[in-house]
């Protein structure tokens, strides 16, 4: 089956420094989503990429979708200790009769230090 | 309501009772689906409703598990004669349309089996 993995699996960074994490499927996707969930919380949906090398901003959230719509990145400039949370990317099944059915990565889970 | 709504958020059972967790999704959502999250990692599917219809229960992990959704409004997930892996945190999800979009997802129910 479809199989969405996530590097690193954990980040420590001072506050002030950047982070990136990356999202790659086992199946071309015609959608990359991406969520955030502190600690304790649920998932909050952050942001969908559709297009082929398509990047979208945020703020401080640059959001990359690959050429062949197989990975995807997420790139925080400068965090902030309210930045601290597991980012999921989140990828849809192709076909089958849950249309909208995601398979999640197993997430990356950033800390801040003030 | 504003947003889906999941009750009860804490529910700590003793092996072999049956237990019921409900959503309430956001008013008009068509589709709704139940995700299992173990400690540390992502979101499982479970099972999707389109309205009242359940059109993907491939992801429950045992006929112990059911899912309802008679009204297409609100739905409850019951897990019979819980065993200890059934421990988890049960996220529900509404989205407005069917489809490859971002979700909204409760504030889950943490299911603790002893």
């Amino acid at each position: 089956g479809q199989q969405v993995m996530q590097i690193p699996q954990y980040q420590h960074v001072q506050e002030g420094e950047d982070f990136t994490t990356y999202c790659n499927s086992s199946t071309t996707l015609s959608n990359i989503q991406w969520y955030k969930q502190r600690p304790g919380g649920h998932p909050v949906f952050l942001i969908q990429l559709v297009k082929s090398g398509e990047v979208k901003k945020q703020k401080r959230l640059t959001f990359q979708f690959g050429e062949a719509k197989k990975n995807s990145s997420l790139h925080i400039t400068a965090t902030q200790t309210t930045d601290v949370g597991t980012y999921f990317c989140a990828g849809p099944n192709a076909g089958g009769t849950s249309y909208g059915k995601l398979t999640f990565g197993q997430g990356t889970i950033l800390t801040v230090h003030p | 309501g504003a947003g889906v709504s999941q009750s009860p958020r804490y529910k700590v059972a003793k092996r072999g009772q049956d237990v019921a967790l409900r959503c309430d999704p956001i008013s008009g959502h068509v589709s709704l689906f139940w995700y299992q999250q173990a400690l540390g990692q992502g979101p499982e599917f479970l099972t999707y409703f389109q309205n009242e219809a359940q059109l993907d229960k491939s992801g429950l992990p045992s006929d112990r598990f059911f899912a309802e959704r008679p009204e297409g409004s609100v739905s409850t997930l019951k897990i019979q004669r819980t065993q200890q892996e059934d421990s988890a945190v049960y996220l529900c999800a509404s989205s407005l349309v069917p489809g490859p979009y971002g979700y909204t997802f409760g504030s889950g129910t943490r299911l603790t089996v002893v």
